[in-house]
Parts: structure tokens; sequence; C-alpha cells
């Protein structure tokens, strides 16, 4: 049963950065899609951004010039990183992973990460 | 338009039957999935490619679509599936994926 454990930071000043890695602890890394899904407070879901084994990226245009992820395969890894982060990034952050089988369909999420952003 | 829109709230008595829709251009030409999210909890993927069940999900949980909407149905609903749920998708580029505003289910 593959799951994905995450971990990061989650107390931030305003315009630091905001530092995620996420970890997937059974089967193939290889053939997905690894990404990152936020969630304010009480409001809907808000895809990040996605990178798969070889190193292809897509982002969400409205956080890409502030947002870079990567993986490690090695490790069977990927982060994130979110700088200059303000109150509008506060939330629950969600690893999660994209299947070939589900067409690219998020059927794995992590626990989630409550980020706040207070000075 | 690369939105999806959902209605906020829904209400279905126990038993019955009840279509939570998505409504987007983006959705004449790409496939939903449905996302179900219990308080506090991760989402979960019930349904992809517009109608097709991940292994474990209860067959009361049927997807569809038409046009510029996609509708997530379930036949008699429990109180186990009160929940909100959200449809995504991809945008026109299939570079980005979009979600809906999101549903929150009342099981009456």
């Amino acid at each position: 049963q593959v799951q994905l454990q995450q971990w990061g930071a989650g107390l931030l000043k305003p315009s630091e950065t905001l530092s995620l890695t996420c970890a997937v602890n059974a089967g193939s890394f290889n053939g997905y899609f690894w990404g990152w899904i936020r969630q304010p407070r009480g409001k809907g879901l808000e895809w990040i951004a996605e990178i798969n084994h070889r190193d292809t990226t897509k982002y969400n245009p409205s956080l890409r010039s502030r947002v870079t992820i990567s993986v490690d395969t090695s490790k069977k890894q990927f982060s994130l990183e979110l700088r200059s982060v303000t109150a509008a990034d506060r939330g629950v952050y969600y690893c999660v992973r994209g299947n070939l089988f589900y067409n690219y369909a998020m059927d794995v999420w992590g626990q989630g990460t409550t980020v706040t952003v207070s000075s | 338009s690369s939105e999806l829109t959902q209605d906020p709230a829904v209400s279905v008595a126990l038993g019955q039957a009840v279509r939570i829709t998505c409504q987007g251009d983006i959705l004449r030409s790409n496939y939903a999935s449905w996302y179900q999210q219990k308080p506090g909890q991760a989402p979960i993927l019930v349904i992809y490619d517009q109608k097709n069940r991940p292994s474990g999900i209860p067959d009361r949980f049927s997807g569809s679509a038409s046009g510029n909407t996609a509708s997530l149905t379930i036949t008699g609903a429990q109180a186990d599936d009160e929940a909100d749920y959200y449809c995504s998708s991809r945008d026109i580029s299939g570079d980005h994926r979009l979600f809906g505003g999101g549903t929150t289910l009342t099981v009456l």
C-alpha cells in the first residue's frame, strides 16, 4: 500500500520560504506524477505544481514565480519550495500522486501539513 | 474559460439518490475526476476519467458528463457520504490542473 509521508516547517514569518518534502514509502516512483495541493482553512483545493521522475514540471500560473518543485528519485522523495510567503499562503498543504492508470488523477494523498504565516 | 463551477451545497435524504454537478467549458474536451473530503481528512479519489471508479470505491458512486457538465451521482446515499466533493480537470493546455469550488453534501 503506497503511502506518502510529508514533513516541513509549518510556522513561517512573512517573506520566508516554505519548504516541504514528501517521501514515497512503497511501490514504484517512476511512471507517476508527484505534486502538491493546498487548501486554505475552510476553503477549496488549489493545485500548486507537479513533477515526474524525468523532472518534467508543471506549475500553477498564479504561483509559478514563487514556486519550485523538485524530485530526488534515489530517495523516492519530492519537494516544494514556496518563496516570499504571505498570510494568503496559509492553509493545509498536501502532497499527492498522479496515477497513470487513472489518467493521472490523484489517487494517493499525504496526511497534510498545516502552514501558518505570522509575524 | 478555465473555471469549474459547483453548487456550494446539496442535501439528500438518507437512502435517496443525489447528483452533484460541475460546469465548465473545458469539460467539453477534458474528463473530470471527483474527490471526496471529510472534515479534517485528506481528499480521496472517487471517480476518474469522468465515469470510472478506483478500486475500493462503492458502486453507489458513479460519474457521467454531458456537454459542459460533469456529474457525480450517489445512488442510495449513506450517512457516511456526508462530505465535501470536488471536481477536477485539466485546462486547455493539459498542463495545469483545475478544481471546482467544492460542494458540501448533507445527508438528512
